[in-house]
């Protein structure tokens, strides 16, 4: 089945500095990824939709200088939470989908991020 | 972007009886419904889903229905167990879009 590896699982990182999630599909390619963030009994909220080779498509209240989505190739997709702050702590998660979607979406397993 | 609402929020069944989720979704283009499973701090986990072109599935106790007119699906769960105790999310897609819905707890009382 479709397979889709996230990295790191989780991080701590201090106040002020960055992190770089990945997300790798490994046995098929990813056309679209999409980043979702959910806080503690909370849903996923999107975050934003990236297709390959294209600039990501943010969600209304989301900062794209803070929140850099990268997708250059079909495997990869990554994002990084620049100036990270306390309230960016929560938990990050992907799903991919394949261009005609047959696969569904796939989940990464998320990253549980904490900023101190 | 889709608005993707759910109800209840909360769900208390006695184990045996069944359970009903609600959505309803705003995009007429969506046309994947998809439902999960979801564990504390674990990905979603996919227990059924349906496409516009159809109007009903069913997978063992877990079936979903979908009233494309209205713009709304439903997960049914019969015969249900402790272990469905869980957080379910539904969620809608038009392809470039993937929303989720609020979520609904629910508590299987043996």
């Amino acid at each position: 089945g479709a397979v889709v590896s996230q990295h790191p699982s989780w991080v701590i990182c201090k106040s002020g500095t960055s992190v770089k999630i990945e997300c790798r599909s490994l046995d098929f390619q990813a056309t679209t990824m999409f980043w979702y963030r959910q806080f503690p009994k909370q849903s996923l909220m999107l975050m934003a939709t990236s297709n390959e080779g294209s600039k990501a498509t943010y969600e209304q209240g989301v900062e794209k200088d803070k929140f850099l989505i990268n997708h250059a190739s079909l495997t990869l997709s990554t994002l990084t939470v620049t100036s990270a702050h306390p309230e960016d702590s929560s938990f990050y998660i992907c799903s991919a989908r394949d261009a005609d979607g047959r696969r569904g979406y796939t989940f990464g397993s998320g990253t549980r991020l904490t900023v101190v | 972007g889709e608005n993707v609402e759910q109800h209840p929020s909360t769900l208390s069944v006695q184990e045996g009886d069944s359970a009903v989720i609600k959505c309803t979704y705003s995009d007429s283009a969506s046309n994947y419904f998809p439902w999960y499973k979801q564990e504390l701090g674990k990905r979603p986990q996919l227990i059924i889903d349906i496409r516009s072109n159809v109007g009903e599935k069913k997978d063992q106790r877990i079936a979903v229905t979908l009233n494309k007119t209205a713009k709304h699906f439903s997960l049914h769960i019969t015969e249900t167990q402790p272990e469905d105790s869980a957080v379910y999310f539904c969620a809608a897609s038009s392809g470039n879009q993937f929303y989720f819905g609020t979520g609904t707890s629910l508590t299987v009382i043996p």
